[in-house]
């Protein structure tokens, strides 16, 4: 599987949308991005995940560049509840229970 | 309906004893993965059970073994403990995949937090 690079720690104020880049120069084709979110002291919990198309649901919007190396998380409104680690993973749909993760995004949302 | 539930919740063994760490999957679930996490860094993906076997295992070393029941359930057995297992062991449940149906969600359950001294 391909690896990701994530920036170790972002600040977003309360009420603003956060940006959490992914770079993932080396995925193929045939893999997908997954995002998943670790709150302190819990389980990853899923978030979205795509293969080149731009994708949204209740939680958050993510934004695939054309060539695929690169993606955005983009959580539209921020709120204290956001505060978490933001793992970019990128694994092909028949590995999706296989995951490697990085290191993550500390995400800090401050009032 | 419950999710991913593990037991226990906190253990603290000696160097060189034996655990059993206990995971009950998702309701509808028949896939379980095993993730190690030390403090500071992302989990580590130990195995995978389906169907009563280990179908893929990560960079671990024998000393992690598992089982899964006919119910799904499964555990994590870890021999002669080190102080380097001190983590947190995360239970993951999923449906499996089959070809034509995309699945792409594992539920976490909180973990069991192991302490070696």
């Amino acid at each position: 599987d391909a690896k990701t690079t994530q920036p170790t720690s972002m600040d977003c104020a309360e009420g603003r949308a956060a940006n959490l880049p992914c770079n993932h120069s080396t995925i193929s084709g045939n893999e997908y991005v997954y995002w998943y979110r670790q709150i302190h002291s819990q389980g990853p919990q899923y978030i979205i995940h795509g293969l080149k198309n731009n994708e949204t649901n209740e939680m958050a919007s993510l934004i695939i560049t054309e060539d695929r190396k690169s993606s955005t998380l983009i959580l539209p409104h921020a709120t204290l509840r956001d505060t978490a680690v933001y793992y970019c993973i990128v694994s092909s749909k028949y590995n999706f229970n296989k995951f490697y993760f990085g290191s993550g995004t500390k995400l800090n949302v401050k009032p | 309906d419950a999710g991913v539930t593990q037991s226990p919740t906190h253990l603290i063994k000696t160097r060189g004893q034996q655990v059993t760490l206990r995971c009950s999957p998702k309701s509808g679930h028949d896939t379980v993965s095993w993730y190690q996490q030390a403090l500071g860094q992302g989990p580590q993906f130990i195995f995978q059970y389906y169907e009563e076997e280990e179908r893929q295992r990560g960079n671990f070393p024998d000393r992690f073994s598992g089982h899964q029941f006919p119910n799904y359930s499964s555990e994590l057995n870890v021999n002669a403990l080190l102080l380097g297992d001190s983590a947190l062991y995360l239970c993951a449940s999923s449906f499996p995949t089959v070809a034509g149906f995309e699945r792409y969600e594992q539920y976490f359950g909180p973990g069991t937090r192991l302490t070696v001294t």
